[in-house]
């Protein structure tokens, strides 16, 4: 069946750098990616998404490019600041599906 | 922006005892889910309802029950509750995420068994 992976569990930065949070799925079906964020004791709410090959999705600084040969979807920020503190969800659905399935999450914070 | 409210956001309960948790959402979607969060384990889907009277098994429904009386309203069930279910429960409403729309989840309901 269909699958998401986060590989980092928990990510620590200081503010000002760069950084990649992993994203690698396992589908059939021609797939649909999706980044949820999390901020502490929230909803989480959707960051961005994106099914179309090789194109560069961006929302709130962040961007995401969906790479079907490689069947990933990693989430990036050029220059992280404190806000960004949260936990990031990495989803994934596919044509002909009702569901949502969710990666493990990353906790991403962020030092002064 | 879609609203989704749960009821009770905190809860505690014994073991063996029956807990409704419930879900409201204003935006006249289809579907409805139920999810839990464990760390480690980001969302695990338990319910989900395609519209009024429908209820579906999502990937752990074991020890829950789910109830749609309404297109609005959308119910968690516990009829034996377990301290294996301490957790926080989250509700989704959306309209079919295959096509890639987006999920609007509630605020979380924190539930411990003691």
């Amino acid at each position: 069946g269909d699958s998401v992976t986060q590989t980092e569990g928990l990510v620590t930065l200081t503010k000002g750098l760069p950084v990649m949070l992993n994203c690698t799925y396992q589908t059939t079906y021609s797939p649909f990616l999706f980044w949820y964020v999390q901020h502490l004791n929230e909803a989480p709410k959707l960051l961005l998404k994106s099914s179309t090959d090789n194109k560069r999705t961006e929302h709130q600084g962040f961007y995401a490019t969906l790479h079907k040969s490689s069947s990933s979807f990693h989430l990036q920020k050029s220059s992280v600041q404190l806000s960004d503190s949260a936990l990031y969800f990495c989803a994934l659905t596919s044509s002909g599906s009702w569901q949502l399935i969710f990666g493990s999450g990353t906790q991403l914070t962020v030092m002064p | 922006e879609a609203a989704v409210t749960q009821s009770p956001r905190n809860k505690v309960a014994v073991t063996g005892g029956k807990v409704t948790l419930s879900c409201n959402q204003t935006n006249n979607h289809n579907n409805m889910y139920w999810y839990r969060q464990d760390t480690g384990h980001g969302l695990r889907l338990i319910h989900y309802s395609y519209g009024a009277g429908s209820t579906e098994k999502g990937d752990i429904p074991d020890g829950y029950k789910a109830s749609r009386p309404s297109q609005e309203n959308f119910s968690l069930i516990l009829e034996l509750a377990t301290p294996s279910q301490t957790s926080v429960y989250f509700c989704a409403s959306g309209e079919r995420t295959g096509a890639g729309n987006t999920l609007y989840f509630g605020e979380g309901s924190r539930l411990i068994v003691v």
